[in-house]
């Protein structure tokens, strides 16, 4: 029940278009769901965050989108770039504790 | 601002060798703590975390343990490695209250031989 399944497990984009990264919990405790980026030999960092009482959350070219009654949220990246090229890990987190997806390795062509 | 220490940034360690790895936060108080290892191309594996001083859980029963001797310090040691801890050690910190993200260390390499 503190899964967090993340699809697809690698994706190839071409400059300009949509990245669509999704993710299903099951928990429907979890309070805050947050998405990372990780760029080869880094640590993952914090790219955009959203609460279950909210649908849609955008941040430049970055927009959660938060279905709370099918218990999805989706990354979705519009107009990708070759520098989002990257690992993306989406998370949902419960009593100070995040539990994350298993990555989704993001590759744009130019 | 916080921000967040982790070093060594890169380590080669021969095998049955002893390990520390160290994390300190600056700029906040009483923070949550974190280790986690990454394998090549894999997952972000949950190994330690901490509410406290002196109070660690543990996720993953191995041969490596975990210290926080400080409220802001947070160690990660192995009495001998294996080659199977070779990985990605990442630090992170989350603030003290519920439905926060976490920021992440810049991770340690740690290859055994």
């Amino acid at each position: 029940q503190q899964q967090v399944k993340q699809s697809p497990q690698s994706l190839i984009v071409q400059k300009g278009g949509i990245s669509i990264i999704n993710c299903a919990y099951e928990n429907t405790a979890f309070d805050y769901f947050p998405w990372y980026q990780q760029f080869p030999g880094k640590g993952p960092a914090l790219l955009i965050a959203i609460r279950p009482d909210v649908s849609e959350k955008k941040e430049g070219r970055f927009t959660i989108s938060f279905n709370k009654s099918a218990k999805q949220f989706s990354l979705h990246i519009m107009d990708s770039q070759p520098g989002d090229s990257a690992t993306y890990f989406c998370a949902a987190s419960l009593a100070r504790q995040l539990t994350f997806g298993s990555g989704t390795q993001l590759t744009v062509l130019p | 601002s916080q921000t967040i220490h982790q070093w060594p940034a890169t380590l080669v360690q021969p095998v049955g060798s002893p390990l520390s790895l160290e994390c300190t936060v600056e700029g906040t108080s009483n923070p949550n703590l974190y280790w986690y290892r990454q394998a090549a191309g894999r997952g972000l594996q949950l190994l330690f975390y901490s509410v406290g001083i002196g109070q660690i859980s543990s996720e993953v029963p191995q041969n490596l343990s975990a210290s926080r001797p400080q409220d802001r310090q947070f160690i990660l040691s192995s009495k001998k490695l294996l080659l199977s801890d070779s990985g990605f050690y990442l630090c992170a910190w989350s603030p003290p209250t519920q439905g926060s993200g976490y920021t992440f260390g810049s991770g340690t390499r740690l290859t055994v031989v």
